[in-house]
Parts: structure tokens; C-alpha cells; sequence
């Protein structure tokens, strides 16, 4: 079936530095995506959505770049903070009620 | 708003044994949703409802029912639980329409199956 997956499982980042996040997709009929942030012990948060007719939104200290043609989508964070740490998921909403989530990424932040 | 809640936080059973898990959402959602999480893993959908009354299968519904005789709450039950189903449980809800596909999510529920 169709699937959502991730390029690296954890990311170290450097306090301050930038982070970006990346997620492959494999339907091309997917219209709709979301980054969620899951702390340990929580229920995954929304961090921010984009719709497949815009390449990029910006929320606070957050990025998503959508590129439909190779199916990619990255999440960016600005100047990441220890409260960054956490695992985070892409989605994909392709069947209108439903979405298929990917594996995560482990994002670490080093002080 | 207390937004989605669920019921138990944590629960211990023994093979064979049933259960229910309750999830309450107070934002007039007409959608919601039961996953499960298994470690280092993303979340699979089990069961999902569009509206009061409706339920339908998800990804892996293989040993758990579900219902949702009322808009604000979703059931989950295991029947005969089994240690395969050691899991964590999130319920998630979203509204119809409005623009948004967003789905939001509870707490969870860690479940263990001896």
C-alpha cells in the first residue's frame, strides 16, 4: 500500500543551529500533509499543515517545503531549543478521512 | 476545553482477559480515531468513525471493536486480549470540513498484555 517514510531515523542538532527534517511520500495523489511533535510519554502535537496546491508555509520557527514533483516534504526549525527534542512524524491524507503516518525522526538537541 | 481525553492512562491485563478504552473529545468533532503505537514505530490506524452511530476499519482491526452511540465518545474494546496488543492507544478527533484536515490527538493510553 501507499506509505509515508523518513530518510533519517535521529538527528543531533546543536543548540541554536537550524533543523530540517525530511519525509518521502509515494502517493502522488496525497493533498494534504502535517508534521506532528510527540514528546516522550505524549500524544502527538501538531506542529504546522500544508496543502498539495502550496510549496511552502511558514509558521513560528517552522517550515514545511512541499516538492510534489520527487514527493518530498521537510520540516524546517529555526534556531532549534532543548524543547525541540522529541520525535517527529509526517502524515499524509490521501483518502479524505484518513491519514497514513511515517516511521518518525528522533530530533536530539545538544546544549 | 478539555479538548480529547482518554481512559485509563495505563492498564495491566492477562491473556484472555477484556477491556475498554474510552476516548471523550468536548470539540464537537464529527470524526475520530484509534491507533496504535508500538515502539520506534509511527502510528496504524485501527478503527475510525465519521459521525455518531458509524464506525469503520482501519489499517489493523484484527481483535478490537469499537463504538460511538454518542458525537463526543469513542469505545475501544478488546475482547480477548493478547500480548500482541501490548500497545500504546491514542484516540484522535477532527472536525468535518472547515478547511482543515488536522487531526488532534490524546494522551494515550499504555496498555500490557501478560
Amino acid at each position: 500500500g501507499e506509505s509515508v517514510g523518513l530518510h533519517l531515523p535521529t538527528l543531533s542538532v546543536q543548540e541554536g543551529d537550524n533543523s530540517i527534517i525530511n519525509c518521502a511520500y509515494s502517493n502522488s495523489a496525497s493533498d494534504y500533509f502535517i508534521w506532528y511533535k510527540q514528546e516522550s510519554g505524549k500524544g502527538p502535537q501538531f506542529i504546522i499543515d500544508i496543502r498539495s496546491n502550496m510549496d511552502k508555509r511558514q509558521g513560528q520557527r517552522v517550515t514545511v517545503l512541499l516538492n510534489k514533483t520527487v514527493k518530498h516534504l521537510s520540516l524546517q526549525i529555526a534556531a532549534t531549543q532543548p524543547g525541540d527534542s522529541a520525535v517527529y512524524f509526517c502524515a499524509e491524507n490521501t483518502q479524505g478521512n484518513k491519514l497514513t503516518f511515517g516511521g518518525g525522526t528522533r530530533v536530539l538537541v545538544k546544549p | 476545553n478539555a479538548g480529547v481525553t482518554q481512559t485509563p492512562k495505563f492498564r495491566v491485563l492477562k491473556t484472555g482477559q477484556s477491556m475498554t478504552l474510552l476516548c471523550a473529545q468536548d470539540m464537537n468533532h464529527e470524526y475520530m480515531y484509534w491507533y496504535r503505537q508500538d515502539p520506534g514505530m509511527g502510528l496504524r490506524l485501527i478503527h475510525y468513525s465519521v459521525g455518531e452511530g458509524t464506525t469503520a476499519k482501519g489499517e489493523v482491526p484484527d481483535g478490537y471493536n469499537v463504538s460511538r452511540l454518542k458525537k463526543q465518545n469513542f469505545l475501544l474494546g478488546l475482547e480477548s486480549a493478547a500480548p500482541s496488543q501490548t500497545s500504546v492507544y491514542f484516540c484522535a478527533s477532527r472536525t468535518h470540513g472547515g478547511g482543515t484536515d488536522t487531526q488532534y490527538f490524546g494522551p494515550g493510553t499504555r496498555l500490557t498484555v501478560l
